[in-house]
């Protein structure tokens, strides 16, 4: 499965947008692009996966970029709760997934 | 609940003594992961079922930890004889394959056992 780079942290003001990068230049075709986020002392959330298109759910957006490389998942308006590790996994969809350091998001109030 | 449950929550044994965690995945899932997690790190593949089959085990998975999955339902993660360094979360998730083959679809993971070994 493809590597994939983070920044090890991020702020955000409440109520504003959380964009959050992830570079994976090394995926595959076949590889999706997930992302998970992990509140202290609790197990992996999912949020999100694409392999291609831009996707949106109720929680988030994810834009990946046309060569694939690069993605970023957008909190449209953050708040306090989505302080958490955010984990960006591409995977070919195989039942292992390979969790980096992730970036650590932290809204402020 | 239909999640994945984790029983216990917290462990804290002494140093060689055994401990067996439980894992409850979601009931339609026929695919179950064990994950462990240490401090500041993102978690770390342990080993996978397919129904009652351990198809794969990691390398991190030594010769002391044994997992089951009996009848495809539950599992269970043994650790013989711990040590300090088996201090860890441990994750249980599950899956179902997803309808196009070869992908999966997203993994469902738990609250995790916190093992403390003292």
């Amino acid at each position: 499965d493809a590597k994939t780079t983070q920044p090890t942290s991020m702020d955000c003001a409440e109520g504003r947008a959380a964009n959050l990068p992830c570079n994976h230049s090394t995926i595959s075709g076949n590889e999706y692009v997930y992302w998970y986020r992990q509140i202290h002392s609790q197990g992996p959330q999912y949020i999100i996966h694409g392999l291609k298109n831009n996707e949106t759910n109720e929680m988030a957006s994810l834009i990946i970029t046309e060569d694939r490389k690069s993605s970023t998942l957008i909190l449209p308006h953050a708040t306090l709760r989505d302080t958490a590790v955010y984990y960006c996994i591409v995977t070919s969809g195989t039942y292992k997934y390979i969790f980096g350091t992730g970036t650590r998001l932290k809204v402020l109030a | 609940d239909t999640g994945v449950s984790q029983n216990p929550r917290h462990k804290i044994t002494k140093r060689g003594q055994n401990v067996t965690f439980r894992c409850d995945p979601i009931s339609e899932h026929n695919r179950l992961y064990w994950y462990r997690q240490t401090l500041g790190q993102g978690p770390e593949f342990l080993t996978y079922f397919q129904n009652e089959a351990q198809l794969e085990k990691s390398r991190l998975l030594s010769d002391r930890f044994s997992a089951e999955r009996p009848k495809g339902s539950f599992s269970t993660l043994e650790i013989q004889r711990t040590e300090q360094g088996d201090s860890a979360m441990y994750l249980c998730a599950s899956s179902d394959p997803g309808e196009f083959a070869g992908r999966d679809t997203e993994a469902f993971f738990g609250q995790g056992t916190r093992l403390t070994v003292v």
